[in-house]
């Protein structure tokens, strides 16, 4: 089974509109931790945003923000007032905790390719 | 400032020939790790290190070997490489420090083996 899984391959944000880019994710070590990374057309991987399995509150930096459900286990990442700088290859990755091989047993997903538009 | 290097950025090779792929961190980091990026598959990781001579298997570790004996480097090698290697190839580094143990990538190598 796949453990992370984005189902949008491409997606498309007017820009100043919000945008939310799924993922789910399968595990069952009860320590996990989730990522966002951001992969723009010039090829770096930045990272935006973490969420714990543990944390209480969604995680958010700027204008990420990671909408956690863990019961329904998606870990979704919403975009507020998008910008043309924000198009690029976004990838959902998972690391679980020691019963799964230790904290940098790391997974990512394919990615969702999203375009923002003038 | 605070980096991962990774050396060289394009090699184009031919089947059979051993090569290496180096990473340094300069951030004192505990933890290291290679990934292969293929269209359509997002990342794999391919091996990790949590320190100095401690190493292990990630998802794709076939035909790929690395080495870890001093905390900063990270080497990736291929003994043997055949065109299936032929990928783009990301080191990253971590540590515990911040909790989140979130990786910070180098630039990425584009290996194509012919």
């Amino acid at each position: 089974a796949q453990k992370i899984t984005q189902t949008q391959p491409g997606m498309f944000v007017q820009e100043k509109e919000a945008v939310t880019l799924d993922c789910t994710y399968d595990t069952s070590d009860p320590s996990y931790g989730l990522f966002w990374y951001k992969q723009p057309s010039s090829g770096e991987m930045i990272f935006l945003i973490y969420q714990g399995s543990y944390d209480q509150q969604n995680a958010t930096e700027g204008r990420y923000s990671l909408n956690f459900q863990k019961a329904r286990k998606s870990a979704n990442l919403v975009i507020s007032a998008s910008q043309l700088g924000d198009s690029a290859m976004y990838f959902c990755a998972m690391r679980e905790g020691r019963r799964s091989g230790g904290y940098q047993k790391v997974t990512f997903g394919i990615g969702t390719k999203l375009q923002v538009i003038p | 400032e605070a980096q991962v290097t990774q050396n060289p950025r394009y090699l184009i090779t031919v089947t059979g020939k051993k090569l290496t792929v180096t990473c340094s961190q300069n951030m004192n980091h505990e933890y290291m790790s290679w990934y292969r990026q293929d269209p359509g598959l997002g990342l794999r990781q391919i091996y990790y290190s949590m320190n100095v001579e401690v190493t292990d298997k990630g998802d794709v570790p076939e035909g790929y070997k690395v080495s870890r004996k001093e905390k900063r480097n990270f080497p990736l090698i291929l003994e043997s490489p055949s065109p299936n290697q032929t990928s783009l190839y990301f080191c990253a580094s971590s540590s515990r420090d911040r909790g989140t143990y979130e990786q910070y990538f180098g630039p990425g190598t584009r290996l194509t083996v012919t």
